[in-house]
């Protein structure tokens, strides 16, 4: 019964620094999506993903990558890390059943850039 | 475009207290509505939805009906309890292009905190 798992949880980082963050979902999901949560802020769209091998830009993609290669993982890259990307990283997954399914949420990955 | 706006928290109660968050929606066409639980420490968690006006989406003791005429869909529960202590996202989902899934608008959030 895993869902959506994301890896780390934790992360400090210092400018300049690339990292991973981590993303898969054993529900067979086809849509998948980043977001990330600022403090007292709802969640921005960062990228999101129709199916394996296409990805698209959400509402803030800058400064972030990601890459579709199966079904199940959908990880998100940040290759110079930066302060304003301190925050708290969401994915996400859906069916396609036009628009009324929820999405299912990780447990979110906590990134300080220092 | 599409936005959300939810009433300004943090909002603190009594157990057993009526518990209402405001929620009003900016959006073209028919979208859902949802609202979404997040406790601390964890990723959100669907609390309940509604698909079409007038629809009420109920949860947990929970409701909240779609109201066209307004643009609103307020969270409420009767009796609030301490465990309902988290943040209440109100969201919208616009028209779904199967090109696109289902893009959610989510509201900045309402920190709820019930004493006992």
């Amino acid at each position: 019964n895993a869902g959506v798992t994301q890896t780390p949880k934790f992360r400090i980082l210092k400018i300049g620094q690339s990292m991973t963050l981590q993303c898969t979902q054993d529900m067979n999901h086809n849509y998948m999506y980043w977001y990330r949560q600022d403090p007292g802020m709802g969640l921005k769209l960062i990228y999101y993903s129709v199916g394996a091998g296409i990805t698209d830009k959400g509402e803030v993609p800058n400064g972030y990558n990601v890459s579709r290669s199966t079904t199940e993982d959908f990880p998100l890259r940040l290759e110079l890390a930066a302060p304003s990307q301190t925050s708290v990283y969401f994915c996400a997954s859906s069916y396609w059943t036009g628009g009324n399914q929820p999405q299912h949420f990780g447990d979110g990955t906590r990134l300080s850039i220092l | 475009g599409n936005s959300v706006t939810q009433m300004e928290g943090p909002v603190t109660l009594s157990e057993e207290a009526f518990l209402t968050i405001n929620c009003t929606y900016t959006a073209t066409g028919y979208p859902s509505l949802f609202w979404y639980v997040q406790y601390p420490g964890e990723g959100l968690q669907l609390l309940l939805k509604a698909t079409k006006a007038d629809d009420k989406g109920s949860n947990k003791g929970f409701e909240a009906t779609y109201r066209k005429e307004t643009t609103s869909f307020h969270l409420e529960k009767g009796s609030v309890q301490v465990s309902d202590s988290a943040v209440y996202f109100c969201a919208l989902s616009d028209f779904a292009r199967e090109t696109s899934g289902s893009r959610l608008t989510f509201g900045e959030g309402t920190q709820l905190t019930v004493n006992p």
